[in-house]
Parts: structure tokens; sequence; C-alpha cells
């Protein structure tokens, strides 16, 4: 069974578009995470949402906005994409504070054209 | 920001070799993580050593913690093929926020 998953794997649009990504864990964790890795492969945490609610939010551009309809669950939805927002972006999961090791989906691959 | 800087940022050894990494941050931490990600993979948790302890061991994993320095290093003995992977450490300062380091490119010659 998948513990993180994320969906779709790949997505290409094009500049202005609206776009989804999915994320979904079946580990029972309480927190969820956004990641965002651009091509040198830093790893930057965009959102982290702990039971439903919103406890980290970098300096992110409010065309992206999570969403986490349950604990199980947390989307990431982006406005009028921007060629800057070509990454991988990657959801994970852990138990609650950051003292516990997070799982990792297997990225979203965006590329904005 | 605390970001963790791994050295080197690429790494290549022949199989059986041992593989070194080194990390280093720039604030107090709570904890430190050691990730890995193969290509086209997302991150994998390798170990978490704790600030209060000093070494910590997992299979051929053997993790180092210097608070005094903010630095850590990552050891793989007898390297596989199979290790060939970029890993990340990672810090945390209490909160919910891990802090990635730039990564190392490991890569292990068959």
């Amino acid at each position: 069974d998948t513990a993180v998953s994320q969906t779709p794997k790949y997505l290409v649009t094009q500049m202005g578009n609206d776009k989804s990504i999915k994320c979904e864990q079946n580990l029972g964790h309480d927190t969820m995470y956004w990641y965002k890795q651009d091509s040198k492969k830093f790893l930057k945490i965009m959102f982290s949402y702990n039971n439903k609610e919103l406890i980290i939010n970098e300096t992110v551009p409010n065309r992206f906005s999570p969403k986490s309809p349950d604990k199980a669950h947390l989307n990431l939805h982006i406005n009028s994409l921007e060629l800057g927002d070509s990454a991988v972006y990657f959801c994970a999961s852990s138990h609650a504070g950051s003292s516990y090791e997070q799982y990792f989906g297997p990225g979203t691959r965006l590329t904005v054209t | 920001s605390q970001q963790g800087e791994e050295d080197p940022q690429a790494l290549s050894i022949q199989e059986g070799e041992n593989a070194t990494m080194n990390c280093s941050y720039k604030t107090s931490i709570n904890n430190l993580q050691w990730y890995r990600q193969n290509s086209g993979r997302g991150l994998v948790h390798l170990i978490l050593i704790r600030s209060n302890e000093r070494e910590k061991h997992s299979g051929r994993l053997r993790v180092t913690l210097d608070t005094s320095k903010k630095s850590s290093s990552l050891l793989i003995t007898a390297s596989r093929a199979a290790d060939t992977a970029s890993y990340f450490c990672a810090t945390d300062d209490s909160s919910y926020k891990l802090i990635f380091g730039s990564g190392t490119r490991l890569l292990v010659r068959p």
C-alpha cells in the first residue's frame, strides 16, 4: 500500500492556467506538508497543516492555496501559473512536530510553458 | 534561515568503499535527520539523531553530531551501487519545520 500518494505525477500546462495537485496519506499522521524542489535539488517547505489547521506558511505567493479537507488529505491549488513555478512538488506527512521522520510522496513534476 | 550545507556537493566512489558526507548548520537544533533521494523519487528517511546524542548507527549507516561545531556526518560503509542517490540533512528548531540542506550527490561505481 502506498503510504503517501500524489496525483498527478506529471503536469504540463501553460502560463496563466490554474492547476491542482492532490495528496493523500494512509499513515494516520496528524501533520502534512508541501515542499518545492527546484532544478538544483534545493528542497523548501511551503506549507504545513496539523489536524486540518495551517501551521506553517512560508513566503509563498498567494497564488498558491493549500486545502486540507481532512487529516489524510492536503491539496495544493495554484492560480495563474508562471514559468518560475516549474519544479517538483512533494507532499509529506508525519506525526505532529518535526521530531518525527517525514514520509514523502513520489512528487509531482510541474512544467509551465 | 538555518539552511544546512552539505559537503561535498558530489562524491564518486568505487563499490565497497566508504562514503562520508558532512552537513553544517547555523542555529541551535532539536534534532538532525538524514534523508536519501533516488533519482525521480521522493525522499526516504534514513536516521534521526537528537541534539543530546553524539553518534547513532543503523545497519551500514553511522551518523555523528557535534553541536559545538554545528555539524553532522553521515558515513555509509561498504557502499553498493544501490546507494547511488542524493543525501540530504535536515534540521529542526522545535517548530514543525524541517530545513533541508543542499544535498550531496553520491555515485557508487560498480
